[in-house]
């Protein structure tokens, strides 16, 4: 079965420093994995995603990720954060079937000033 | 393109009222879900559907209902709401290809009852 596991609830980091965003995955085969961005009180947009090609994927904002293998990660990344990335993030991989998608719980990202 | 559109937006209900979440995409995707979100935490699919007149339990089902007579509309219904359906609900689409699959997300609905 499936899971994903975002290892942070919570992330704060002051504005033009670095953002990292941990998310591990568990998967019997070799799965798409997508990052979701939810502002306050908003829909959920595609961030960037992951389907077996390069292994660094870049996505909107300025966003990347990186999927390791070896590792069973796909952590997501940002050289220079900006006050508009404060939201919630989710680390989503595919289901082995039907097209489903099984969601981490969700990382807040805070930006301080 | 609107993309996926739900109503309403927002909505309260007494317990044991029932309401029909409305869901259209014009995408023409085959594939539509149903999650709900509660505060805190991930997204839980509910029912979802490969096409016309198929559908199929998520992970969440117990207390809904789902059809699909055509291929743009998946509505939701909640039969005697309970306070444990109080969530934001969020319907998606997506299509397939060889590359994979992207879902997209409707503003969601913001339900309350009580």
């Amino acid at each position: 079965a499936q899971s994903v596991t975002q290892l942070d609830s919570h992330v704060s980091v002051s504005e033009g420093t670095p953002v990292l965003l941990r998310c591990n995955y568990s998967s019997s085969y070799s799965p798409s994995l997508f990052w979701y961005v939810q502002h306050p009180n908003k829909g959920l947009q595609l961030l960037l995603k992951y389907t077996s090609a390069a292994t660094l994927v870049k996505g909107i904002n300025g966003f990347e990720a990186e999927f390791k293998k070896s590792e069973t990660s796909f952590h997501l990344t940002k050289p220079s954060a900006h006050m508009s990335d404060a939201a919630e993030y989710f680390c989503v991989v595919s289901s082995d079937s039907n097209y489903q998608l099984i969601w981490g719980a969700g990382t807040k990202l805070i930006i301080k000033p | 393109n609107a993309g996926v559109t739900q109503t309403p937006k927002f909505r309260i209900l007494k317990i044991g009222q029932s309401m029909t979440l409305q869901c259209t995409q014009d995408m023409n995707h085959n594939y539509m879900y149903w999650y709900r979100q509660d505060p805190g935490m991930g997204l839980k699919l509910i029912y979802y559907s490969v096409g016309a007149g198929i559908t199929d339990k998520g992970e969440v089902p117990n207390g809904y209902n789902v059809s699909r007579s055509t291929t743009e509309d998946f509505p939701l219904r909640l039969e005697l709401a309970a306070p444990s359906q109080t969530s934001v609900y969020f319907c998606a689409s997506s299509y397939v290809t060889s590359g994979g699959y992207t879902q997209y997300f409707g503003p969601g609905t913001r339900l309350t009852v009580l």
